[in-house]
C-alpha cells in the first residue's frame, strides 16, 4: 500500500527566510504524481507545487520549489524568502492510478 | 476561491439525526471527492466518484451514504452517527479520478452530540 510520511509535525521559520519540509513515500509505481497543499487556518485546501514521477526536473512555483529524489522516495519542499501569508499546515500526497494517499501534515509558523 | 463550494459550512446534529452535507463544483471536472479530516490524523479519503459512477469506497460504515446525481453535485448523506464521526469533512474535485491535481472545498465542520 502506498503511504506518506512527513516527519515534522512543526516547523517554523522566520519571515524572509528559507524552510524546507520533508516528505517521504512509498510505493511500488513507476507513475506517479505528487502534490503538497496548504490549508491555511481558514481551512480551505490549495494546492502550491505538482511533480510528476517521469520528470527529472524538479517543479517550482515563484517562492516553492521541490527536491524529488525519486530513487530515495522524497519530495521535499522549500518555501524561500518566507512570508506570514506562507503560516499554514503543509501536506505531501502521493497519487497514483486513481490512489490518492496524503501525509499527515506539517504546521509551518512564521515569525516576523 | 477554487470553485468547489460546500453546504452548510457548520453541522451539529445529534445521534439520531439524518442530515445531508452538499458539494458543488463550478470548475468543470468529472470526478469528486468526500474525505474526513480529523484532528491529527491523516486526511481519510472515503469517496470517489468518477463520472457519476462511485470508484472506491475505503471501507466506510454505512451510516456515510454518498450519493452523485451529475458531475458537478455530489452529497453526503448522514445518520445514526457516533461521536467518534465529528470532523471536518471535505469535498474535492478533479479533471478525472486518475492523474490530475484535486481541488478542494472549504470543508463542513461537522459535531455529532
Amino acid at each position: 500500500a502506498q503511504t506518506v510520511t512527513q516527519s515534522q509535525p512543526e516547523m517554523s521559520v522566520q519571515e524572509a527566510e528559507t524552510v524546507t519540509l520533508s516528505c517521504t513515500y512509498d510505493t511500488s509505481e513507476s507513475d506517479y504524481y505528487l502534490f503538497w497543499y496548504k490549508q491555511p487556518p481558514s481551512r480551505q485546501m490549495i494546492l502550491v507545487i505538482r511533480q510528476e514521477a517521469y520528470k527529472q526536473q524538479n517543479a517550482t512555483e515563484n517562492r516553492f520549489s521541490v527536491n524529488f529524489q525519486k530513487a530515495a522516495k522524497s519530495f521535499s519542499l522549500k518555501i524561500s524568502d518566507s512570508q506570514l501569508g506562507d503560516a499554514a499546515m503543509y501536506f505531501c500526497a502521493y497519487r497514483s492510478r486513481g490512489y490518492m494517499r496524503f501525509g499527515a501534515g506539517t504546521r509551518l509558523t512564521v515569525k516576523p | 476561491e477554487t470553485g468547489v463550494t460546500q453546504t452548510p459550512r457548520h453541522l451539529v446534529m445529534g445521534m439520531t439525526n439524518k442530515k445531508s452535507l452538499k458539494c458543488e463544483q463550478h470548475l468543470g471536472h468529472n470526478a469528486m471527492y468526500w474525505y474526513k479530516q480529523s484532528a491529527k490524523k491523516p486526511l481519510e479519503l472515503m469517496f470517489v466518484y468518477n463520472f457519476k459512477e462511485q470508484t472506491e469506497n475505503n471501507s466506510v460504515p454505512s451510516r456515510f451514504s454518498p450519493e452523485c446525481p451529475n458531475s458537478s453535485h455530489l452529497f453526503l448523506h448522514l445518520h445514526t452517527l457516533q461521536p467518534e464521526d465529528s470532523a471536518l469533512y471535505l469535498c474535492a474535485s478533479s479533471q478525472d479520478a486518475h492523474t490530475y491535481e484535486q481541488y478542494f472545498g472549504p470543508g463542513t465542520r461537522l459535531t455529532v452530540t
